[in-house]
């Protein structure tokens, strides 16, 4: 079964708007909460992380807003640029009977319009 | 500071080949080691972990299998290549299995 759903599958936005990219997860061993950003022909890159004991976390452009509640986090990106084009993972770690296991969404595919 | 190497970068076998993709990581040691498939415009598969030499685990059944038979050095392998194997492959390694992982550039396979 799916642990962590993510949204949308694509996203297209104009330079500089705001796109915003949305995982929700059902159970978790650990409240840490990984992006990965990968461009085409590329491995994943960590991008940024949450750790919940914050509802929010900035690392330049790159915003993560944590819903502990709600079990949701979501990953905004300010003034999008043409270079942030990519395709960008959540992850949620699971505990699993083989021990605790980080587990990635299925992805968005961003494009950053001129 | 620790890097990761896979090769080769891209790979054009029949069906029915033999495959082999090493993977290695440099400046650290005991890593976790996983093995992921990623077909086009699509999520992360995991298919093989290990947290030790000689330890394997497997995620899903399938054509392929792997080995680590050194502390840095995780192989993936199959005796006869399906055309379903085609796709992106990726290796990574990790601290723990609850720890960020940190891939490398995969390897692109088509089976003709």
């Amino acid at each position: 079964q799916q642990q962590v759903k993510q949204s949308p599958q694509s996203l297209i936005v104009q330079k500089g708007g705001i796109p915003i990219i949305n995982c929700a997860y059902e159970n978790t061993a650990f409240d840490y909460f990984p992006w990965y950003q990968q461009f085409p022909g590329k491995g994943p890159a960590l991008l940024i992380a949450i750790r919940p004991d914050v509802s929010e976390k900035k690392e330049g452009r790159f915003t993560i807003s944590f819903n502990k509640s709600a079990k949701q986090f979501s990953l905004h990106i300010m003034d999008s640029q043409p270079g942030d084009s990519a395709t960008y993972f959540c992850a949620v770690i699971i505990l699993t009977g083989g021990g605790n296991k980080l587990t990635f969404g299925t992805g968005t595919q961003l494009k950053v319009e001129l | 500071s620790q890097t990761i190497h896979q090769w080769p970068a891209t790979l054009v076998q029949p069906v029915g080949s033999p495959l082999s993709l090493e993977c290695t990581v440099e400046g650290t040691s005991n890593p976790n080691l996983y093995w992921y498939r990623q077909a086009a415009g699509r999520g992360l598969q995991l298919l093989f972990y290990s947290v030790g030499i000689g330890q394997i685990s497997s995620e899903v059944p399938q054509n392929l299998s792997a080995s680590r038979p050194q502390d840095r050095q995780f192989i993936l392998s199959s005796k006869k290549l399906l055309l379903s194997d085609s796709g992106f492959y990726l290796c990574a390694w990790s601290y723990g299995l609850d720890q960020p992982q940190h891939f490398g550039d995969g390897t692109r396979l088509s089976i003709l």
